[in-house]
């Protein structure tokens, strides 16, 4: 079936640096890639939508600045968290579809500690 | 998208039928119901969707109301895999850009 992998599954950085979490279709094309964040015991917010070959499109109260989403190829969406802090400090997740209205498939979340 | 209504948490013995209900009274004609689950640290895995027409999968099956606005995910036989958090969404029609929103889902819990 339909995999996405997500790379690399835990990050530790410094607070002010910036980190860089991939999200790549394994067996399929996506053309357009969602990227969510968890904290602890809550649910997951969507974050932000990412367009091959335009622009994302930010939910409101995302920071588009701060959270950079290239998706430069069919299958590889990448998240840039830049200048991080520890409020930071989430579980990311990606997720692609591989057809239109089909289910989407999630990565395995990016688990990021900002020290 | 439309909004969904789920119990906060249900317990359920091993080896025991689960139903997991989920409310959703201002569904539209064209939305289809979602389910996915969450296990602890991990991303969400889908389970299983329909329209109208109930649906059974090596996973599940989710039987929907005839009116559509409410729908229940039937777990035949729980095991401790199954521990999890359940969300029942409503992704609505637009093609590949269609956003799935997460509401705060049902936790199970299964007891051995």
């Amino acid at each position: 079936g339909a995999v996405v992998s997500q790379h690399p599954s835990r990050v530790i950085c410094k607070s002010g640096t910036s980190v860089k979490i991939e999200c790549r279709s394994l067996d399929f094309q996506a053309t357009t890639m969602f990227w969510y964040r968890q904290f602890p015991k809550q649910s997951l917010m969507l974050m932000a939508t990412s367009n091959e070959g335009s622009k994302a499109t930010y939910e409101q109260g995302v920071e588009k600045d701060k959270f950079l989403i290239n998706h430069a190829s069919l299958t590889l969406s990448t998240l840039t968290v830049t200048s991080a802090h520890p409020e930071d400090s989430s579980f990311y997740i990606c997720s692609a579809r591989h057809r239109d209205n089909s289910p989407l498939h999630f990565g395995n979340g990016t688990r990021l500690t900002v020290t | 998208d439309a909004k969904t209504t789920q119990p906060n948490s249900m317990e359920s013995n091993e080896e025991e039928p689960v139903h997991l209900p989920c409310n959703h009274s201002t569904i539209s004609g064209t939305d289809y119901i979602h389910w996915y689950r969450q296990l602890p640290s991990q991303g969400p895995e889908y389970v299983i969707h329909g329209l109208t027409s109930n649906v059974n999968n090596r996973m599940a099956s989710l039987a929907i109301a005839e009116d559509r606005k409410s729908s229940t995910l039937i777990l035949h036989r729980a095991t401790l895999r199954d521990a999890a958090v359940y969300y029942c969404i409503l992704p609505g029609y637009g093609g590949a850009t269609n956003k799935l929103i997460f509401g705060t889902g049902t936790l199970l819990a299964v007891q051995p």
